[in-house]
């Protein structure tokens, strides 16, 4: 069953560091998703890109998040200096029809 | 603002029982309600729901949306410990052109032998 792979699955930074996030989604699926799940709280929406733009983000996507899809495959998130309240486990997801998420990227800044 | 509201937010019940778990919904332009199942990491794919009434199994689990009253549930029947899990719902809204999935905050069940 085709599968949404994410990389690393963990990830320790410094604060201030920039972090990439890494994403291959689904090859037909159309639609790409960053969530991201503080720990204990609700799984929160990021950002949705489309047609290689960014269709809608959230307010807290804000000018140190960004994203890119550089080679048609990868499907990154970049956060450009990372603070505490940064840690989470990020998602990835991709969807035609449904949605498939990834396993997972849990950033620790310190 | 759209919202998905889970209830109970945590239950604790003993192998073999039935649970009923329910998600309330306000979400802009509605075009479906997914449920998932979290155990370590990533969501996992239970069910999706487009259309009011018609309900959806999968073995011992069920669910059915409600599309006049906003709302689902998801029942699971002759429990198992190895259901023991957080249950998400999501509810997947079209705005402005975009697609998005709005979460509930879950309910942790626990199943005890």
């Amino acid at each position: 069953e085709p599968e949404v792979t994410q990389t690393p699955s963990h990830q320790v930074t410094q604060m201030g560091q920039e972090v990439i996030l890494r994403c291959v989604p689904i090859s037909n699926h159309l639609y790409f998703y960053w969530y991201r799940q503080i720990l204990g709280q609700k799984v929160e929406f990021l950002v949705s890109f489309y047609n290689n733009e960014i269709s809608e983000k959230s307010e807290i996507f804000d000018d140190q998040f960004s994203v890119e899809r550089p080679d048609g495959s990868n499907f990154t998130l970049k956060i450009r200096s990372t603070k505490l309240e940064d840690s989470a486990m990020y998602f990835c997801a991709s969807s035609v029809v449904g949605y498939t998420f990834g396993s997972g990227t849990r950033l620790t800044v310190v | 603002e759209d919202k998905v509201v889970q209830s109970p937010l945590s239950l604790v019940v003993h192998e073999g029982d039935t649970v009923t778990l329910n998600c309330s919904y306000e979400v802009t332009n509605f075009r479906s309600l997914l449920w998932y199942k979290q155990e370590k990491k990533a969501p996992t794919f239970l069910f999706m729901l487009t259309s009011s009434g018609i309900e959806k199994k999968s073995g011992r689990l069920s669910s059915i949306l409600d599309k006049k009253e906003l709302f689902s549930i998801l029942n699971i029947t002759a429990t198992q410990t190895g259901d023991s899990a957080i249950y998400l719902c999501a509810v997947e809204g079209l705005i402005q052109g975009a697609q998005k999935l709005v979460f509930g905050q879950g309910t942790r069940l626990t199943i005890n032998p």
